[in-house]
């Protein structure tokens, strides 16, 4: 089955700052690559996803890339600001209809 | 925007209790699932249910739970004899079709089990 590792599992910025957050999977035959924002107590909430064709996808302040060879995606969020705040996880998909497999997560938080 | 509904939002229950949780997903999505996350972790997936019948299910999903789309528009979880690790919040969620890889999660009911 995938295996799924994001990192960095914490990360703290300055309102403005970019942030960063990498995800790697092992089945190659991935070609869905979401990634989700969850904020405290609510539910997983998409907020960017990239297909197997497309090396890059960007929406506003969030972007995310990826590295078919190398296995691994990213999310980048560039201007940070406090409500960024949140878990964001990436779920890896080889196939529509199926198990999306998540992350551990990454906790960013956005100080003013 | 159309919504995923789950009924209640939260169920305190005691410890061999069966409980039943509440979905009714997206009415023109196809595929169903029940997601898992105890408190502080990821989001684990538990079943997938699709043309009235489990597609897939994880280890997590053994024969304390079943799934059950009793009508048109309902979707449930039951946990027959509830657990005191069964306690966390489970999210249901739909899909339109098998082409579709987007998920659209319900708001959530928590789980606590004493």
């Amino acid at each position: 089955g995938e295996n799924v590792e994001q990192h960095p599992s914490t990360l703290s910025v300055q309102e403005g700052d970019s942030a960063v957050i990498k995800c790697t999977y092992s089945d190659s035959a991935s070609n869905y690559f979401p990634w989700y924002k969850q904020e405290l107590g609510k539910r997983p909430q998409l907020i960017i996803d990239i297909r197997s064709n497309v090396g890059e996808k960007k929406d506003q302040r969030i972007a995310v890339t990826l590295n078919k060879t190398a296995k691994h995606f990213s999310l980048h969020i560039t201007e940070t600001q406090p409500e960024d705040s949140a878990v964001y996880f990436c779920a890896p998909n080889n196939q529509a209809g199926t198990a999306l497999i998540f992350g551990k997560g990454t906790t960013l938080s956005v100080s003013s | 925007e159309p919504e995923v509904t789950q009924t209640p939002s939260h169920q305190v229950t005691q410890m061999g209790q069966e409980v039943i949780l509440r979905c009714v997903p997206i009415s023109n999505h196809l595929y169903f699932y029940w997601y898992r996350q105890i408190l502080g972790q990821k989001v684990e997936f538990l079943v997938s249910f699709y043309n009235n019948e489990i597609s897939e299910k994880s280890e997590i999903f053994d024969d304390q739970f079943s799934v059950e789309r009793p009508d048109g528009s309902n979707f449930t979880l039951k946990i027959r004899s509830t657990k005191l690790e069964d306690s966390a919040m489970y999210f249901c969620a739909s899909t339109a079709d098998f082409f579709n890889y987007g998920y659209t999660f319900g708001s959530g009911t928590r789980l606590t089990v004493v």
